[in-house]
């Protein structure tokens, strides 16, 4: 079974600065889809960014990039430009593309992620 | 843009009490899924389904019954409820199984 750890409980960055978050993974599978979903206190689940496996170069969008690394099953994300409306829980997933139960996401168990202004 | 939408986003319920929790989307999205968050902690799958009429466990299905009798609607079923019932929920739904997954904006739930 795939699981996902996040190793920060809690992360803090000044407004404007730049700030990574951690998320390892532990599969057997060579193809996959890793994503970062922010939750903020409202508790909604938005997408941040999502990485295919397969691809080479790492997923941006705006402020957002990852650093997929495929062999040391590492997939953090760097939060440019840091502000005030970053402040959340995020968290990493893991899904498979394969049949049966693994439709489903795996999450890890989240980074709380304080801007401070 | 309507995409997932949940009812009620608010409820309790007093233990052996049963409630549907409602889930519509308007994306024509194949897959649906019913997720829990308990405090301090990741989602985890209740029940999901691939299309109409298709439905199947996920990890924590114990005390919980799902129906999707059209693409749009996958409604979960409490039957009574028990104080660990108490937690956030979510619907959510994409188009297949390598697409990326939509979520709703929770449901609340307490059990007392």
């Amino acid at each position: 079974a795939q699981t996902v750890t996040q190793s920060q409980p809690e992360m803090s960055v000044q407004e404007a600065e730049t700030v990574t978050l951690s998320c390892t993974y532990d599969t057997s599978e060579s193809d996959y889809y890793l994503f970062w979903y922010k939750q903020p206190p409202s508790r909604q689940m938005i997408l941040v960014i999502r990485q295919e496996a397969y691809k080479q170069q790492n997923a941006t969008e705006n402020r957002f990039s990852v650093n997929f690394q495929k062999a040391a099953k590492s997939f953090s994300l760097k939060i440019s430009d840091s502000q005030l409306g970053d402040a959340a829980m995020y968290f990493c997933a893991y899904r498979s593309p394969s049949g049966g139960s693994n439709y489903k996401l795996t999450f890890g168990k989240g980074t709380l992620l304080t801007v401070n202004p | 843009n309507a995409g997932v939408t949940q009812t009620p986003k608010f409820r309790i319920l007093k233990i052996g009490q049963s409630m549907t929790l409602q889930c519509t989307q308007d994306m024509n999205h194949n897959y649906m899924y019913w997720y829990r968050q308990d405090p301090g902690m990741g989602l985890k799958l209740i029940y999901y389904s691939v299309g109409a009429g298709i439905t199947d466990k996920g990890e924590v299905p114990n005390g919980y019954n799902v129906s999707r009798s059209t693409t749009e609607d996958f409604p979960l079923r409490l039957e009574l409820a028990a104080p660990s019932q108490t937690s956030v929920y979510f619907c959510a739904s994409s188009y297949s199984s390598g697409n990326t997954i939509y979520f709703g904006e929770g449901s609340w739930l307490t059990v007392v």
